[in-house]
């Protein structure tokens, strides 16, 4: 069955501390993955996808095949990075988006 | 540019009544998406469109009823509401196949 699997509902960290969100994925083919970010008061919206293999915010995704993952990380937070993040992955085709269940992300001062 | 507009925001319901949520997003774009998101769940897939007068069931369809008669609307109804559909509902649009989601602000319906 393809699913995404978030393991941390929260993670809470301080200022200027790494971050890792993580995110596992099962899915038979090659996968395509995003991380979409939900700010407060905000839509949700597309934080990267992982074939652009870019940085945005300081934040970055590999994607490990071998483990199945899709981990997103930062090497400092910021306060302003405190949102919900929700790892997905397309499938089936028609843009479909099955998402994980999301690890909402504190940086405290 | 107001990009994808749903309404209501809020609506409260008594089992068994009906209603529709609309979604208007004016990007031109082909693809509709209705979402729901629950406690610990996630997002979950309704139903969605590739164009106008298309239609196709996603994950969670079985309760909901959708039409797209015009492209730049997607209506989602509920023909007789249960509580078990009390839920935050999302719109979402794409360009096309590959492109990315732009989602709605959300609607947050209760079902005493």
């Amino acid at each position: 069955a393809q699913r995404v699997t978030q393991p941390e509902k929260l993670l809470s960290v301080f200022k200027g501390a790494p971050v890792e969100l993580k995110c596992n994925y099962s899915y038979s083919g090659s996968p395509e993955l995003f991380w979409y970010v939900q700010y407060s008061r905000q839509r949700l919206q597309l934080l990267l996808r992982h074939i652009s293999r870019e940085s945005i915010k300081g934040f970055t995704a590999d994607l490990n095949k071998g483990e199945t993952s899709f981990h997103l990380k930062k090497p400092f937070a910021q306060e302003e990075d405190s949102a919900m993040y929700y790892c997905a992955l397309r499938s089936g085709g028609y843009n479909k988006l099955i998402f994980g269940a999301g690890t909402r992300l504190a940086v405290h001062p | 540019n107001a990009g994808v507009t749903q309404t209501p925001k809020f609506r409260v319901l008594k089992t068994g009544q009906s209603m529709t949520l609309l979604c208007a997003q004016d990007m031109n774009h082909e693809y509709m998406y209705w979402y729901r998101q629950d406690p610990g769940m996630g997002l979950r897939l309704i139903h969605y469109s590739v164009g106008e007068g298309t239609t196709a069931k996603g994950e969670v369809p079985d309760g909901y009823n959708v039409s797209r008669l015009k492209k730049q609307n997607f209506l989602l109804g509920l023909e007789s509401a249960a509580p078990s559909q009390t839920s935050v509902y999302f719109c979402a649009s794409s360009y096309g196949g590959f492109g990315e989601l732009f989602f709605g602000e959300g609607s947050r319906l209760t079902v005493l």
